[in-house]
């Protein structure tokens, strides 16, 4: 059974940076894209962008170029999420998601969810 | 303001159908296929459709994808209770060479 376990909450100062991971299970770990996604109290959806667990690379909303990161550690099967200089816009819960088709289309499963509060 | 255009709120009686409409454009819904998520309060999405119109394992057939052009719709028939929640579409952007999603659908079941 697929499983994402994400870490848990976080409070940062603005201007910190904050790293989120997501653990994966009961699949080939490197087969599968993961997305991440954010979504802002009481707001919708926000794609912050696509890591290769198999090669390695990513790809970044154009938002967050500059102040994201996503890497992976294929010997944990975890991706994780870097986001840097926060301010209190980047409150939100971030979620990992699978992408079972590697095709932006079919994020089938996800984590539970990591809420980050950027607060002074 | 969301890439792609839904309607904050639709409502509809237990048993009846509903339709939730997703509009975009040629760089997105048209070029790319769309999938459809549903989230309850709380909790993580759940995938009910993909590639436009297809359901993986476990979704009931209640649920329906479809697109015309620029525009996807997610169908639900002899809605229960249980199908509030809010509903979100979402594609590939070419021109942004980045994901978009809609700003999310509200369901009500009066």
């Amino acid at each position: 059974q697929v499983h994402l376990v994400q870490s848990g909450a976080e409070v940062k100062k603005p201007g910190a940076s904050v790293k989120v991971s997501c653990k994966a299970s009961g699949y080939t770990f490197a087969n599968h894209f993961i997305h991440w996604v954010r979504q802002a109290p009481g707001q919708g959806l926000e794609w912050m962008g696509i890591f290769n667990p198999g090669g390695g690379a990513a790809t970044y909303a154009q938002k967050f170029q500059g102040r994201i990161s996503m890497t992976g550690d294929t010997s944990t099967s975890t991706v994780y999420m870097e986001l840097s200089s926060l301010t209190s816009d980047d409150t939100a819960v971030y979620f990992c998601a699978r992408d079972y088709l590697n095709s932006w289309n079919n994020f089938d499963n996800w984590g539970q969810g990591t809420l980050v509060t950027v607060s002074s | 303001q969301s890439v792609l255009t839904q309607p904050p709120s639709v409502s509809a009686a237990p048993g009846q159908k509903v339709t939730i409409s997703c509009s975009g454009s040629s760089s997105n819904i048209e070029a790319n296929y769309v999938s459809w998520y549903q989230q309850f309060a709380g909790t993580a999405p759940k995938l009910l459709i993909y590639d436009d119109d297809k359901r993986p394992s476990g979704i009931p057939d209640r649920f329906s994808g479809s697109k015309s052009g620029t525009s996807a719709t997610l169908g639900i028939t002899g809605l229960q209770t249980g199908d509030e929640a809010v509903y979100y579409c979402g594609t590939w952007d070419s021109g942004l060479s980045g994901g978009v999603f809609g700003g999310g659908t509200k369901l009500t079941v009066l």
